[in-house]
Order: structure tokens, then sequence, then C-alpha cells
């Protein structure tokens, strides 16, 4: 069955980088675009960043954009959000989440990782 | 892109339907049909409910069903049941080639 895992999350101090993990099975990892969304506590969803399956398209949300950097190894079936320079409002559960083309729907998402930014 | 508008809650007895809007833009819903909408029970990761404004996937029941005039997507819930409580988020693409997600909506099964 479809699984994604996320990993790497944890506490780390403003201005501190941390790199998320995400890796996937049960489905042709590389026929698909990936994508990262964030939840802050109590708070609603916020897309973060997507990627082509070949990684020829990148996107990311204004708000990390230059601070976050995503990437992937179709060969380790795995997804990676690179985080610099980390804020307090950073503080959030990452979900990754797979779809077929950048306009389709999130079909699938994992359960998501928890970083806290916090002195 | 700012967030899409949803009501912050809406409430139902059990067996009655209600909708629930998301008001975005010409940038974003008002330009395409990639409407989604997700439904989040505490704790858990979200769920995919309805894609391109009315379409549902296998396995999601007939109770749902979505709609888009202009700017504005709904969801409608026929038939409430108490599993249905939950928050659920609208979503669209945009003209920016990014997503952006509504502010998000609390079902209360009354």
């Amino acid at each position: 069955q479809v699984q994604l895992v996320e990993s790497g999350g944890g506490l780390v101090k403003p201005g501190g980088s941390l790199r998320l993990s995400c890796v996937a099975s049960g489905f042709t990892f590389a026929d698909y675009y990936m994508t990262w969304i964030r939840q802050a506590p109590g708070k609603g969803l916020e897309w973060v960043s997507d990627i082509s399956s070949s990684s020829t398209y990148i996107n990311y949300a204004d708000s990390v954009e230059g601070r976050f950097t995503i990437s992937r190894a179709n060969a380790k079936n795995s997804l990676y959000l690179q985080m610099h320079s980390l804020r307090v409002e950073d503080t959030a559960v990452y979900y990754c989440a797979r779809m077929r083309l950048q306009w389709e729907p999130f079909d699938f998402w994992g359960q998501g990782t928890l970083v806290t930014v916090s002195s | 892109h700012s967030a899409l508008t949803q009501p912050a809650s809406v409430s139902g007895s059990p067996g009655q339907s209600i909708t629930i809007s998301c008001t975005g833009t010409s940038s974003d819903i008002g330009n395409y049909n990639y409407v989604s909408w997700y439904q989040q029970h505490p704790g858990k990761a979200p769920k995919l409910m309805i894609h391109d404004v009315s379409k549902r996937p296998s396995g999601v029941s007939y109770r749902f069903s979505g709609s888009k005039s202009g700017n504005t997507a709904s969801l409608t819930i026929s038939g409430l049941q108490a599993e249905d409580e939950a928050v659920y988020y609208c979503s669209s693409y945009t003209s920016s080639s990014t997503s952006v997600f509504g502010t998000g909506t609390r079902v209360t099964v009354l």
C-alpha cells in the first residue's frame, strides 16, 4: 500500500538549520510530483514547496523562498526539504504529499514530522 | 496568494445537509477547475475528499459533493453523520503555479 514516512523534525534554535526527509513506498515515486505542506500548531494548512518528477520544475511559497530547498532522489524513493535560517514562525508539522501533476490534488499524505523553532 | 476564505465553523444535526464555502480570486478558483477539498480529523493527516471541483476519489462517500461558481467553490455534505465531524480545507491551483489552501472550517455534528 502507499506509504509516505517523514522524518528529521525536532527542536532547533532560531537561525538554525534542519533537513527533513520523506520516504515513499507502494507506488512509482518517479512518476509523481511531490510537495511539502505545513501546519502550525492549531492553525491551517500552508503549501510550502513542490518539485516535479524529474526535479526540472520547483516552486516555493514566498514565506520560505531563499531559505528552504526542496530536492528528491528517485533512486532512493526520497524527498527532502533543507531548511535554513529558521524562524519561530516556521514551527509546524511538515507533511509530504504526492500529486500526479502540479495542478492535480494531493491524493496521499504522510503523517507529518514536527519542527519546533525556539530558543 | 492569500489564503482562500472559509467560514470558521458550520454545524448541523445528523441527517441534515451542510455547505461550506471557499472564496478566492480570479487568480485561483475563478480561473481554474483545480479545486480540492480535504478532511482532517484531530491529530491525523488530511484526506482528499473532492478534486477538480466536483470529482470524488474512490472510497469517498457519495454524501460529499462539490461545486463552483465564479470565484467561490462549495462543499456539501448531505446526510450528516457523526464521523463527518472534522476540519475541512479547500485548495486551489493558482496563476503563480503554486497551490493555496483555505482557512479551514470546523464542522460540528450537533
